[in-house]
């Protein structure tokens, strides 16, 4: 299979623990991108990366959230000290410059 | 701040009935998607609209740009139980790097 790859799947984590994502894109996609999406909602745009570099990131990114794409491959996704409102699907999506997006299955988040 | 809207936000209809979703959205955008999501699950891609007046067609379902009305229609042709899912339009920015989704539309196709 060679689409966009998420682990883990679901997560189920106590409030004020710290939880990490990763994501694996389609391997000649210069972008990747991270969205959130809760339930009966649309998915929100958090940032994207060019190869390595982290090249936006959207207000909803607080600062216990940090992405990293270290060599413009795979991605993570740590939240720290998580809260109830965290709980959400973590979408990875991946392109070429300009071109469509192609997501993963995402990566659900419970926080008790 | 690029706002998308979707209306209806929940529909259910009637097998071999036809309707159609609306996507208006507030600044001028080119690029616009459809997507399905079926629940629990991630987005699948059903058509990229890139220019004024694109059209194009998969099947019962058919996507219509209209970019100087800033309005994007999925119709639904003669529906089907498997087409029960939600639906999302995306409007890429002019830089070509963020897509903004409409709130989704939640289609029940009974038979």
């Amino acid at each position: 299979d060679t689409g966009v790859s998420q682990n883990p799947r679901h997560k189920i984590t106590k409030r004020g623990q710290n939880v990490t994502f990763r994501c694996d894109p389609i391997s000649e996609h210069n972008r990747l991108y991270w969205y959130r999406q809760t339930l009966g909602q649309g998915p929100e745009f958090l940032t994207y990366f060019q190869n390595e570099a982290q090249l936006e990131k959207s207000r909803l990114l607080s600062d216990r959230f940090s992405a990293e794409r270290p060599k413009g491959s795979f991605s993570t996704l740590e939240i720290q000290r998580t809260e109830q409102g965290d709980s959400a699907m973590y979408l990875c999506a991946s392109s070429l410059i300009a071109g469509e997006l192609f997501f993963g299955e995402g990566s659900r988040l419970t926080v008790l | 701040e690029l706002k998308v809207e979707q209306n209806p936000l929940f529909l259910s209809m009637q097998e071999g009935k036809n309707y159609t979703i609306y996507c208006n959205y507030s600044t001028t955008s080119d690029r616009l998607y459809w997507y399905r999501q079926d629940p629990g699950k991630s987005l699948e891609s059903l058509f990229v609209l890139l220019s004024n007046g694109a059209v194009k067609q998969e099947g019962r379902l058919m996507a219509s740009l209209d970019t100087k009305a800033r309005l994007s229609t999925l119709h639904i042709t003669a529906a089907v139980h498997d087409l029960s899912a939600t639906y999302f339009c995306a409007v890429g920015n002019n830089a070509g790097n963020m897509l903004t989704f409409g709130g989704g539309t939640r289609l029940m196709v009974k038979p």
